[in-house]
């Protein structure tokens, strides 16, 4: 079974909007990190959070984590049409790397 | 620009032959993965490898193999292709559990 369960499934906003989703998680984890994945293409990494951090900001994402629900949350704000992706959480565990099924956020212009 | 480099973009194959997906990488990374995609599934992992020769199972290990020879090379074998098998194949590499590395996938079709 998978590690990682992304809420929504789906998403769409508006160019300038803000973008949540949310990762829930199942086991124990040295770290989480965001990847992105435009169509038909291979994964980029976004950031990356320790066990021991809480929240992480790289330009316009800010990352949450909170090890008590094994949860994490992504936030894209002044989200642009070139931000339309599929998003996955994953999380390490002893070089372990898992992924959740994603979330597919589309920006309308 | 450090790189994973998949064998095949496209690949088509008959039903019961053996394949091969190569994978390969220039950063000298201990960990390789390889994962299957699927709509709606997300990423599911088949097999990682922490070192050369050593392996382990993932989620969905059935139906597949790997090879390990050398530190930068990592194979997924698919001992006898069925239909089921049909999607997009990813490798990845990492160092020490930090940040993955993907190539641009293999999309398997197996008639």
């Amino acid at each position: 079974s998978q590690q990682g369960e992304e809420d929504p499934q789906a998403l769409s906003i508006q160019e300038g909007e803000n973008a949540t989703m949310n990762c829930s998680y199942k086991t124990s984890i040295n770290n989480l990190q965001w990847y992105r994945q435009n169509s038909g293409r291979g994964l980029v990494h976004l950031i990356l959070i320790r066990s021991n951090e809480r929240e992480k900001h790289s330009g316009r994402l800010r990352v949450t984590l909170d090890t008590s629900k094994k949860s994490s949350s992504l936030l894209i704000t002044a989200s642009r049409a070139a931000d339309t992706a599929s998003y996955f959480c994953a999380t390490v565990w002893d070089y372990k790397l898992s992924f959740g099924a994603g979330t597919t956020v589309t920006v309308r212009a | 620009d450090v790189k994973v480099t998949q064998s095949s973009r496209y690949l088509v194959k008959r039903t019961g032959e053996k394949v091969f997906l190569e994978c390969v990488q220039d950063m000298d990374h201990e960990n390789m993965f390889w994962y299957r995609q699927d709509p709606g599934l997300g990423l599911r992992l088949i097999y990682f490898s922490y070192d050369v020769k050593m392996k382990e199972k993932g989620d969905i290990p059935e139906g597949y193999s790997v090879s390990r020879e050398k530190k930068e090379r990592f194979s997924l074998i698919l001992e006898s292709a069925s239909t089921n098998q049909t999607s997009m194949y990813l490798c990845a590499s990492s160092f020490e559990g930090r940040k993955a590395f993907f190539g641009q996938g293999t999309r398997l079709t197996v008639v």
